[in-house]
């Protein structure tokens, strides 16, 4: 089976950096992807991983470690819009090419 | 704005009832994927479709199916609603294999 975990909630500062962890145990790996929901609005994708390494992008950076089933989104700058629930998904690769997503973590910025 | 776009936006029906959720991928994106995602919940994966073809399902009940028609866009339809069917339906689309999925607002599904 597939198997995504995230935590579930987190809380930080205004201003400071925060990673995100997700790790996964799934078959034919094909790319990994983080979205940002905000309550009840639609994702909206943030960045996507498909070989090791870390991917910057404005204040959002993702690191993947294919070898480790791990990745994680590291927020700088944070600002209060930032408060959101983070998903991290896994695409995998087999016929059926879909997105297998984990239950995200809600964050949480403080001034 | 994503370019999907998914109609109605809200829908309140009755247990038992059936309904028909709408939702137009991007242009030029062959793939569609529907997910049910409940109060505080993740995001399911029901079914998805490419070119008019089924490719995956997940945990969708028998009471569910979609399609996908000749002019790519799709429709989810749930029947013998029942009270836990409530929640937001969110069509996605994506081109291929190695891009990323574009999210529409969803539809939101209230079964009184």
């Amino acid at each position: 089976g597939q198997n995504i975990d995230q935590p579930t909630e987190m809380t930080a500062t205004e201003g400071a950096i925060v990673q995100i962890n997700c790790t996964y145990q799934t078959s034919g790996f094909n790319g990994l992807f983080w979205y940002q929901q905000h309550a009840g609005e639609a994702p909206t994708f943030l960045s996507y991983n498909v070989l090791d390494g870390l991917e910057e992008k404005g204040r959002f950076s993702s690191f993947l470690s294919r070898s480790k089933g791990y990745s994680y989104l590291l927020l700088k700058e944070l600002q209060m819009k930032d408060s959101a629930s983070y998903l991290c998904a896994v695409r995998l690769h087999n016929y059926g090419q879909n997105f297998v997503f984990g239950p995200g973590t809600r964050l949480s910025v403080l001034p | 704005d994503s370019g999907v776009t998914q109609t109605p936006k809200h829908l309140i029906t009755a247990t038992g009832q059936r309904v028909t959720l709408r939702c137009s991928p991007r242009s030029g994106d062959l793939s569609v994927y529907w997910y049910q995602q409940s109060l505080d919940q993740g995001l399911q994966f029901l079914i998805q479709y490419y070119n008019g073809e089924e490719r995956a399902k997940g945990n969708i009940l028998e009471r569910f199916s979609a399609q996908q028609f000749p002019d790519l866009h799709s429709e989810l339809n749930l029947s013998s609603l029942e009270l836990g069917d409530s929640a937001l339906y969110f069509c996605a689309s994506s081109v291929g294999a190695y891009t990323e999925a574009f999210f529409g607002q969803g539809t939101r599904l209230t079964v009184v």
